[in-house]
C-alpha cells in the first residue's frame, strides 16, 4: 500500500564521517517526516516539510539537516556523526488533507 | 503545545483474550486520532484512527473510543492473536497541524 523507500536498511559508521539517509516517496505526497526512535520505542520528530523547499526542525533538537529539492525525495543528512546519534531513523509522508502517515521501514544507524 | 500519555507500556496477554490500551491528550484543539502499529523491523502501520464528531468505530477485531469531554481515547482488541503482538502508538493530531503528537507505545504480547 505505501510507496515509500528508506536506504540503507543498515548503517555501521565510524565517528567523525558524513552520512546521508534516503527517502523517497512515489505517491506524490507534499508532507514528509523525520522520526527518530529510541530503544524505548519513542518516536521523536526531528524535521518535516509541508512540500518543496519547506523544511521546519521539529520537536527534538537535531544536528543533522534535510532539503526537499523535488516532491519525492527528503535526505536527512549529519555532516559528523558521533555514537549519540545511534538510533532507528524513520521517514514518513502525508497527502493534504489526510492527516494518516505512512512510514518507510527505517534506517538503523549505528556510530562507533 | 499537545501532550499525549499512553499505559500501559507493557501489556502482556493470552491469545483469545481481549487486549485495551488508553491515552489521554492535552490539547481541546486536537481532532484527529490514529493508532499505528508497528511490528519488528518496520515503520508504524495506521490500523484505525476516530476524529472528534464520532464516539467510537470499529474494524473488525479493533475499536477505539473517544470520550472528548475527559480528553481520553482507547484502543480495544478482541480475540486476540500472535500475530497481534507489537509495539501500539497512539497519537492526537490538533485541527489543521498535520504534524501528530504520539504517546510513548505500548508493547503488546500475545502469548499462544
Amino acid at each position: 500500500e505505501a510507496d515509500i523507500y528508506q536506504t540503507p536498511r543498515y548503517l555501521v559508521i565510524g565517528t567523525g564521517k558524513k552520512i546521508t539517509l534516503e527517502c523517497s516517496q512515489t505517491m506524490g505526497h507534499d508532507k514528509m517526516y523525520w522520526y527518530q526512535q529510541d530503544p524505548g520505542m519513542e518516536l521523536h520528530l526531528i524535521h518535516y516539510s509541508y512540500g518543496v523547499n519547506s523544511t521546519e526542525k521539529g520537536d527534538l533538537s537535531s544536528e543533522s539537516t534535510v532539503s526537499r529539492i523535488r516532491t519525492e525525495h527528503f535526505p536527512l543528512t549529519l555532516e559528523s556523526a558521533r555514537p549519540s546519534h545511534t538510533s532507528q531513523y524513520l521517514c514518513a509522508s502525508s497527502e493534504t488533507p489526510n492527516e494518516k502517515l505512512f512510514f518507510g521501514s527505517g534506517t538503523q544507524l549505528s556510530v562507533l | 503545545g499537545e501532550n499525549v500519555e499512553q499505559h500501559p507500556s507493557t501489556l502482556s496477554v493470552q491469545e483469545g483474550d481481549s487486549a485495551v490500551i488508553k491515552c489521554t491528550y492535552s490539547d481541546s484543539a486536537s481532532n484527529y486520532f490514529p493508532w499505528y502499529k508497528q511490528e519488528l523491523g518496520k515503520g508504524p502501520q495506521l490500523i484505525i484512527d476516530i476524529r472528534s464528531n464520532v464516539g467510537e468505530k470499529k474494524d473488525q477485531r479493533i475499536a477505539v473510543t473517544l470520550n472528548k469531554t475527559a480528553k481520553h481515547f482507547s484502543l480495544h482488541i478482541t480475540e486476540t492473536q500472535p500475530e497481534d503482538s507489537a509495539v501500539y502508538f497512539c497519537a492526537a493530531t490538533p485541527g489543521g497541524s498535520y504534524i501528530p503528537t504520539f504517546g510513548r507505545g505500548t508493547s503488546l504480547i500475545v502469548h499462544p
